[in-house]
């Protein structure tokens, strides 16, 4: 299977605290991407960080790559209620249009 | 922004019927996919399409069927529907070729009795 893997598949943290969640993938990759699924909804595009960075910021979301190590993290700041969520990572790569998606981290967020 | 529509949120049919689940987008993407997900797995690429009357096959065709006779329309048919089809099915599209951000729609639960 060509799928990603995340871990941990679940993550329980309180308002405030930082969330990390990582992926790993199998391929080459031209760029990295991450996702949120809110409970039985779609998935929302959150950051996508290419080959040749390193590191991104949004907000409170900071993406890391590491392409020698095939692995990206997210982390999430100050954590929220709110940001209780499913998160996907996905990795493309070079001459498809397909995206491969990770297995998710589940994520709650007590107030 | 863009909008990705799914026909219906939640959905029951009976094994051996033959299910349509519907995907529109109005931003003019290229790029159109229909996933399937299940607890554990993740999202697993059925179809897509990068064009008009074009689809190409994903990881787990088998039992699906798609259809887009406009650009804005994707369909993904289920010839005869088996309990194993019992899923989440999320559309998705693209502004253009390559692995790009994708748009998602809210999802249709479709369970198979």
């Amino acid at each position: 299977s060509q799928q990603g893997e995340e871990d941990p598949q679940a993550l329980s943290i309180q308002e405030g605290e930082n969330a990390t969640m990582n992926c790993s993938y199998k391929t080459s990759i031209n760029n990295l991407q991450w996702y949120r699924q809110n409970s039985g909804r779609g998935l929302v595009h959150l950051i996508l960080i290419r080959s040749n960075e390193r590191e991104k910021h949004s907000g409170r979301l900071r993406v890391t790559l590491d392409t020698s190590k095939k692995s990206s993290s997210l982390l999430i700041t100050a954590s929220r209620a709110a940001d209780t969520a499913s998160y996907f990572c996905a990795s493309g790569s070079y001459n498809t249009d397909k995206l491969i998606f990770g297995t998710g981290t589940r994520l709650q967020v007590f107030p | 922004d863009v909008k990705v529509t799914q026909s219906s949120r939640y959905l029951v049919k009976r094994t051996g019927e033959k299910v349509f689940l519907e995907c529109v987008q109005d931003m003019d993407h290229e790029n159109m996919f229909w996933y399937r997900q299940d607890p554990g797995l993740g999202l697993r690429l059925i179809y897509f399409s990068y064009d008009v009357k074009m689809k190409e096959k994903g990881d787990i065709p088998e039992g699906y069927s798609v259809s887009r006779e406009k650009k804005e329309r994707f369909s993904l048919i289920l010839e005869s529907a088996s309990t194993n089809q019992t899923s989440m099915y999320l559309c998705a599209s693209t502004l253009d070729r390559g692995s790009n951000e994708q748009f998602f729609g809210p999802g249709t639960r479709l369970t198979v009795l």
